[in-house]
């Protein structure tokens, strides 16, 4: 089966201009996640989708960042306007269960965002 | 507050050996644990899942120790090869929360 797809891999963008994010995750899987990394920094939860519905928003830093997840499938995550500490690799994941079943997160290879 | 500390940031050992890394955590009350595996501009595989009412489980070259009172996850590699050499990263979960993450130690694996 296909993985969990991020696009784009890299943004490199200027402060204050407006960068989406996108994800695709695997046919099937009702449970999508945003996390992200900043440098030096463990790997912090942003928030959560339940199909197409927002379960649980609580890692969300400001009213920037912006994420939808259109009819269940897909999920976009907008930044606007970007800051420098917005700067890290932002990973979503997928999973079919709640995450407690035997299989975890199905993680995608991460947008490696940059604000200049 | 709550924190999950994995023990260190790297660790080296010789090919063949058994790798030991080691999760501890204070404030949580997990209801299950995690290990993925994460390679250099790659999101992180999962491994293994354990319950809290588990003590151990095991997958291949693999073992997974999980002690609620102690409060501490253990991640055993047995007969390191090269091919191991990642950052593995510990996370939990209380029950119906998302995962938090640890920062992950890397592994070297030296031939």
């Amino acid at each position: 089966e296909a993985g969990v797809t991020q696009f784009p891999s890299h943004s490199v963008i200027e402060k204050g201009q407006t960068v989406t994010l996108r994800c695709d995750p695997i046919s099937g899987h009702d449970n999508l996640y945003w996390y992200r990394r900043v440098m030096g920094k463990e790997i912090k939860f942003l928030l959560h989708f339940v199909k197409e519905s927002k379960q649980d928003e609580s890692g969300m830093p400001n009213n920037r960042f912006l994420a939808e997840r259109t009819g269940g499938t897909y999920s976009t995550l907008k930044v606007q306007p970007a800051e420098l500490e917005d700067s890290g690799v932002y990973f979503c994941a997928s999973s079919q269960e709640q995450g407690w079943g035997d299989y975890g997160y199905t993680f995608g290879s991460g947008t490696r965002l940059t604000v200049v | 507050s709550q924190k999950i500390e994995q023990n260190s940031e790297a660790l080296n050992i010789q090919e063949g050996k058994t790798a030991t890394l080691t999760c501890n955590y204070t404030n949580y009350s997990p209801a299950y644990l995690q290990w993925y595996r994460q390679d250099p501009g790659r999101g992180p595989v999962f491994l293994l899942l354990i319950r809290e009412n588990e003590k151990e489980k095991r997958k291949e070259r693999l073992k997974v120790t999980f002690d609620t009172t102690l409060k501490q996850s253990l991640f055993h590699i047995t007969a390191s090869q090269p091919a191991d050499s990642a950052t593995y990263l510990c996370a939990l979960s209380p029950w119906s929360t998302p995962l938090v993450f640890g920062k992950g130690t890397r592994l070297s694996v030296i031939a």
